[in-house]
This record gives C-alpha cells, structure tokens and sequence, in this order.
C-alpha cells in the first residue's frame, strides 16, 4: 500500500504570508494526488486535483505542484478564511487510497 | 446540481451494527464510484472503500476488512455502508464523496454502552 506523509502538522503564520505544505507518496504516483481543505465540522472540499489542476471556484491563491513522489500545496497570501485543515489523498490506480495525516494552519 | 445526502446520526451499542446510506441526486448515479471516508473525533481522514454503483464491485481498506459491507440499490441511486462489530473507537463522521469533490454532509455514528 502506499503511505502518504505531510508536513508540517501544523503551522502558524500572518494574515498575508506565503504558506507551503508538502506531502509525500512513498512511492510514483505521478500526478495523481488531491488536495482538500477542511474546516471544523465541514465536510472536505476539493482545492486540487491531479497535483496541480484547481478546482473550479478555488481561490487563485492557492496552487499544486509536483509529480511522483514529493508535492507542494502553496497559499500564496493567507486570508482569515484559510484557517483550516489540509488533507493531501493518493489515487493512483489500486486503493487503499490513502490521505495524508493532514496540517493544521492558523493564524500567528 | 450534484448531491449526497447522508442518513441521520446513530447510536449503537458495542457490539451492535450500522448501516449508513448516501443517496445521489444530479448526476448518473451509475457512472461514478462512490468512496466512503470516516473521521474520529479530532482525528484526519480515513479512508474505507469504495464501490462501484454499476456493477457493485467493492474494496475495502484492510482496516476494515471483514467487518465492513458496501452495497448500492440502483433504482433509488442508493449506496450503502455497513460497519459490524462496533466498538468505541468506531465513533466517527462517516463520509460518502464522489471524486473527491462531491460529499455527503456526514453522519455522526457514536458508539457507547
């Protein structure tokens, strides 16, 4: 099975900073990877798909990158609505597909 | 538009069994596999299985193996999850999401004697 890393686990920063998580696959998945937000008692919500695809109504702010085994989620400013938890999931093509154990972001 | 909407919260016993449903609306229900995800109080995503609603092929995570059942009804675009042999540490939010970017609103399933 693969096993999906992130870090860090949790990360605080200003309103307007650069913010960067990365999650790891513990082995080539290529692009198949989502990144998801959640906020206390919501549901998941999908920011990006195929590494690096974002999804329709996503913030620009946000953005994917990376292939293979190492992947980046980059809030580029952050806003007071970004406090949440990012979840990173493989889906390469056998399950389990497995999340990463997640970052919680707030603010400094 | 696309939605799932998840049966109400559930309290069992240990021991005891539960069965969730998500019903689909907005799209063709058989033309996406259908993913069930749970999360313990304060704990990440867990992923558990996934069904497929055309055939009604199954995997299951081997966390559940065994005690586990996903099931689909086609004609009300239905699927179901079935958790046997619960214990304490099965109180969760159980999820169902249709690639990624559709979720049911989540069912709450306490566990307690």
């Amino acid at each position: 099975d693969i096993q999906m890393t992130q870090s860090p686990s949790s990360l605080s920063a200003s309103i307007g900073d650069r913010v960067t998580i990365t999650c790891q696959a513990s082995q080539d998945i290529n692009t198949y990877l989502n990144w998801y937000q959640q906020r206390p008692g919501k549901a998941p919500n999908l920011l990006v798909y195929d590494a690096t695809h974002l999804e329709t109504g996503v913030p620009s702010r946000f953005s994917g990158s990376g292939s293979g085994t190492e992947f980046t989620l980059t809030i580029s400013s952050l806003q007071p609505e970004d406090i949440a938890t990012y979840y990173c999931q493989h889906y390469d093509n056998f399950p389990p597909f497995t999340f990463g154990p997640g970052t919680k972001v707030d603010i400094k | 538009q696309v939605q799932l909407v998840q049966s109400g919260a559930e309290m069992k016993k240990p021991g005891a069994s539960v069965k969730v449903s998500c019903k689909a609306y907005g799209y063709i229900f058989t033309n996406n596999h259908m993913h069930w995800v749970r999360q313990a109080p304060g704990q990440g995503l867990v992923w558990m299985g996934i069904i497929n609603p055309r055939g009604g092929a199954t995997d299951y995570a081997q966390e559940f193996e065994g005690r586990v059942t996903m099931t689909r009804d086609t004609s009300t675009s239905t699927v179901f999850m079935e958790l046997s042999s619960l214990r304490p540490e099965d109180t969760a939010v159980y999820y169902c999401a249709c690639r990624g970017r559709f979720w049911g609103q989540g069912t709450l399933v306490t566990v307690s004697s």
